[in-house]
């Protein structure tokens, strides 16, 4: 059975960090994986999509990486800012429709 | 509408009664999930729709959930008896069709079991 882990849990940064959020799932036999933006009391904004052919995705000051062979994802945000705090799920698509999502680390960037 | 809408933002209910939450996906939008959000936890899938047909329930917790897309495009999940373990934020999302893995989230739907 697919699990998805995210690590840390929360996390409180001073602005202009860099940071790494990761993300770990034990069933390597994934479609793609993607990161989420979910803001307090909305839906989820896609962030970015690996297949599982790739290897990283980059947007703006985000970038995603993907190993499947270890289980791993990470996302690095670069020079962070107070409008990057949000919760930040990865999800992977573990069937042909099914998406599995980890537990989100909260990330707060203080001004 | 530009976005998925998902209706009634708030829903409270008293324990054995039953509900129902409405999701209007993007216009052309073929693909539609429902999702569950405990606090504190990710969504949780529920059930897939790829034009009218269900075509992945698996996630449905029990079969006191039903939902039904009868026209390919507004979609609604029917909770009959509720219990006090269902409450949680129910998510809506669509994505253009079943070969395009970018899905678009509404708001959610918090449901309240009393």
């Amino acid at each position: 059975k697919q699990e998805v882990t995210q690590i840390p849990a929360a996390l409180s940064v001073p602005e202009g960090e860099n940071l790494v959020l990761n993300c770990s799932f034990t069933d390597s036999a994934i479609y793609n994986l993607q990161w989420f933006r979910q803001d307090p009391g909305k839906g989820l904004t896609s962030l970015l999509l690996i297949q599982s052919s790739q290897r990283e995705q980059t947007s703006g000051r985000l970038n995603a990486s993907l190993d499947k062979s270890s289980g791993r994802s990470t996302l690095y945000i670069a020079a962070s800012q107070p409008g990057d705090s949000a919760t930040y799920l990865c999800a992977v698509k573990a069937g042909t429709y099914k998406y599995i999502f980890g537990t989100g680390t909260r990330l707060k960037v203080l001004a | 509408g530009a976005g998925v809408s998902q209706t009634p933002s708030n829903k409270v209910t008293e324990k054995g009664k039953y509900v129902e939450l409405r999701c209007d996906p993007i216009s052309g939008h073929t693909a539609l999930y429902w999702y569950r959000q405990s606090l504190g936890q990710g969504p949780e899938f529920l059930i897939y729709f790829q034009g009218t047909g269900a075509a992945d329930d698996s996630g449905l917790p029990n079969d006191r959930f039903f939902a039904v897309r009868p026209e390919g495009s507004v979609s609604t999940l029917k909770i009959q008896r509720t219990e006090r373990g269902d409450s949680a934020v129910y998510l809506c999302a669509s994505s253009l069709d079943s070969s395009t893995d970018t899905q678009y989230f509404g708001p959610g739907t918090r449901l309240t079991v009393l």
